[in-house]
C-alpha cells in the first residue's frame, strides 16, 4: 500500500461520544499533520508532529487530543465534540518540516456531530 | 502574518477554453509555493511546488508560474476531467507551516 490513508472514510457521532480517527503513511517520512477542512474555509492546521514529537498545537480545543506513537502513525481522539465540528479532517506528512516541503494528503475522514 | 488570496472564486469553461487561476501571496521569506488539486470527496493531490521568482513548471496541460507577489496555473484545453478544486499554499522562512487559500472550483463542461 502506497501513500496516506485514513480510516474510517466516514464517522457519525453524538455529542457525548468517544472515537478516535487514524492515519498511516508509508512514504518513509517524518513529519505528520493533522487539518481540519470546512465549507468555503481554506485548510486549518490543528496539529504538527516531527519525527514523533508534537511541535504545534494551533489553538485547537481540548476535545481533540493528537497521538503519534510512531513515524508512520497518527491518531486524533476525539470525544465530547459539537455541532460545529463537523468537516473534513486531513492527515498529511512530508520528508521534513519545512524547508519547502510538499505535503502528501489522504482522503480524509468526514466527520457529522449529531 | 502570511497570507494567500486565490481567485476567481469558480471558473466555468468549456472544453477546450484556455484560462488561468490566480493565487496572490504575502509571506516572510518564501520557501515554496504549493499547487495541488482536490477532487469532490478525496484530499489534496499534490502537482506543483515553486521555489523563485520566474520559475515555471508543467505537467500535461497545466503549467504553473511564479513572480515576488503571485502565482498563475494555466490550464490550456482543458477537459472535463480536469474540473476540481485547485489550492494554493505558501510556506515562510523556518519552520513555518503553510497557508492554504480557499480555493478555485473549476468546472470545463464537454
Amino acid at each position: 500500500e502506497t501513500g496516506v490513508t485514513q480510516t474510517p472514510r466516514h464517522l457519525v457521532m453524538g455529542m457525548t461520544n468517544k472515537k478516535s480517527l487514524k492515519c498511516e503513511q508509508h512514504l518513509g517520512h517524518n513529519a505528520m499533520y493533522w487539518y481540519k477542512q470546512s465549507a468555503k474555509k481554506p485548510l486549518e492546521l490543528m496539529f504538527v508532529y516531527s519525527l514523533e514529537e508534537r511541535v504545534e498545537n494551533n489553538s485547537v480545543p481540548s476535545r481533540f487530543s493528537p497521538e503519534c506513537p510512531n513515524s508512520s502513525h497518527l491518531f486524533l481522539h476525539l470525544h465530547t465534540l459539537q455541532p460545529e465540528d463537523s468537516a473534513l479532517y486531513l492527515c498529511a506528512s512530508s520528508q521534513d518540516r519545512g524547508w519547502g516541503q510538499p505535503q502528501h494528503f489522504g482522503d480524509g475522514t468526514r466527520l457529522s456531530i449529531l | 502574518e502570511d497570507q494567500v488570496t486565490q481567485s476567481p472564486e469558480a471558473l466555468r469553461l468549456q472544453e477546450g477554453e484556455s484560462s488561468s487561476l490566480n493565487c496572490s501571496y504575502t509571506v516572510s521569506g518564501l520557501r515554496g509555493l504549493f499547487w495541488y488539486r482536490q477532487d469532490p470527496g478525496k484530499g489534496p493531490e499534490f502537482l506543483f511546488t515553486l521555489y523563485s521568482a520566474g520559475e515555471e513548471k508543467e505537467k500535461e496541460r497545466l503549467k504553473a508560474t511564479l513572480t515576488k507577489k503571485e502565482s498563475f496555473l494555466h490550464i490550456t484545453a482543458p477537459k472535463p476531467e480536469d474540473s476540481a478544486t485547485y489550492l494554493c499554499a505558501v510556506q515562510g522562512r523556518g519552520n513555518t507551516p503553510l497557508v492554504f487559500g480557499k480555493g478555485t472550483r473549476l468546472s470545463v463542461i464537454a
